[in-house]
């Protein structure tokens, strides 16, 4: 079992549709991170979020840190081709900085 | 410049062999990490180092051993390579923000090592 569960693990939509990907955790966090990873290279940092019940947004991605700041979410409207990839939710256990978890990915195409 | 460079960005060796992946980070962070990534995309740290002493070295076989010369450079040596090697090892730095948070972490972009 992992700490961090994302979900779908895959998803393939139409440009213009809205999605929304998961990230669940049993354990509680300081703060998530949301990364994202294009083929070929290194993952990079979208977002990190550190209130409970926190909304950010990020042009059309918008970000939610649970109350509980067990779980999170990445909302996509009106996708486009270009954000295509592997997204992946990360967080430290204990607070803990320099030893970094990630979620297995939920990996997003959209096609034209 | 980049930030966060590898070398090699390919790697096919024959099992048995021992190899070196060097990283180097011009961003002045005193935390760089290893990190394996499967071919079924999962990312998993391997090692974390802040200012050249190790603190975090994860469930990895001894054949994988972290060598950090200065706090710029944390380089991944591995041992008698396996089939099972073979994978993305990406090396990341970030600052420590200690109880304030996570700090970004800045990937390279990794090296493909094909075990044959």
């Amino acid at each position: 079992t992992q700490l961090l569960e994302q979900s779908p693990q895959f998803l393939s939509i139409q440009e213009g549709e809205n999605l929304t990907v998961y990230c669940n955790s049993s354990s509680v966090f300081s703060s998530l991170q949301w990364y994202r990873q294009e083929p070929g290279e290194g993952p990079v940092l979208l977002v990190t979020v550190v209130t409970g019940g926190e909304v950010k947004k990020l042009k059309r991605l918008t970000f939610q840190f649970g109350d509980a700041r067990k779980d999170s979410s990445l909302h996509i409207t009106a996708a486009q081709p270009g954000d295509t990839g592997l997204y992946l939710c990360a967080g430290a256990p204990h607070n803990n900085g320099n030893d970094m978890r990630f979620g297995a990915g939920t990996r997003l195409t959209v096609k034209p | 410049d980049t930030a966060v460079s590898q070398t090699p960005k390919y790697l096919v060796t024959q099992m048995g062999n021992d190899k070196s992946i060097k990283c180097e980070q011009n961003l002045g962070h005193d935390t760089m990490y290893w990190y394996k990534q499967d071919s079924k995309k999962f990312l998993k740290i391997m090692f974390s180092y802040n200012n050249k002493e190790l603190i975090i070295n994860e469930t990895v076989p001894n054949r994988f051993s972290p060598k950090s010369p200065d706090k710029a450079h944390l380089n991944l040596h591995i041992n008698s390579l396996e089939l099972g090697d073979s994978a993305v090892y990406f090396c990341a730095s970030s600052q420590d923000l200690g109880n304030r948070g996570l700090g970004t972490q800045y990937f390279g972009p990794g090296t493909r090592l094909l075990v044959l």
